[in-house]
């Protein structure tokens, strides 16, 4: 089946560094999206890509949509320890029903 | 932002016994919900697409007669882990989706931590 390569699979830093995150697959997609997820909780939407080429912004989150429609990758500026969770992208390969195929995630740990 | 709840948010059971989850979309009306399991440290797992008034599509190797799934509304499915034994224990999370702006937009339920001793 579809899948999403995403990497690295942890990160541990220091509060106000930068960190960045990608995920790469061999099938094409119509959307891209990041979630986070919190310990016990469901994931949170942090940012949504509907055109290749497409940057988008979210506060300190940047993600881009990649040229090739196979790729993406979400950047965090200056780290702050609640940025610590596990960060997933998301794929979505048809416009009929939504599904979604879900990258291995990236745990981050930041360090005050 | 659109909210889904779940409920319950943890239960605990023991095996041989039935357990039913409930999604429900609180401020939209939901073209679909999807059903996920997650295992620690691991990703969500998707286990099957539900609509509202038809039959659940199960992904491969997700047994139906095992996870049953009710979709009785736009706004509500219900997952039923039947003859739950503690393998089935995990994280189950629920999504609902809308097509907005040529779109679909989903969002996730806080998910059902399901223990069965």
């Amino acid at each position: 089946g579809q899948q999403l390569n995403q990497s690295p699979q942890s990160m541990f830093i220091q509060e106000g560094e930068d960190v960045s995150m990608n995920c790469t697959s061999s099938s094409i997609f119509n959307t891209w999206l990041w979630y986070k997820q919190d310990p016990g909780e469901g994931p949170v939407l942090l940012i949504a890509l509907y055109k290749a080429g497409e940057l988008t912004s979210n506060g300190r989150l940047t993600a881009q949509f990649g040229i090739t429609r196979k790729d993406s990758f979400l950047n965090i500026s200056a780290s702050i320890p609640s940025d610590v969770g596990i960060y997933f992208c998301a794929g979505q390969l048809t416009s009929n029903t939504g599904k979604l195929i879900f990258g291995q995630g990236t745990t981050l740990q930041v360090k005050p | 932002g659109a909210v889904v709840s779940q409920h319950p948010s943890w239960v605990i059971c023991k095996s041989g016994t039935s357990v039913k989850i409930e999604c429900r979309s609180l401020d939209f009306q939901a073209t679909t919900m999807f059903w996920y399991r997650q295992f620690p440290k691991q990703s969500l797992m998707l286990m099957a697409t539900s609509n509202e008034g038809s039959k659940a599509t199960y992904e491969q190797g997700v047994e139906k007669d095992k996870f049953l799934i009710n979709h009785a509304s736009l706004t509500l499915s219900t997952l039923t882990v039947t003859s739950a034994h503690p393998e089935d224990s995990s994280f189950y999370i629920c999504s609902a989706t809308f097509f907005s702006g040529g779109s679909y937009e989903q969002y996730f339920g806080p998910g059902t931590r399901l223990t069965v001793t």
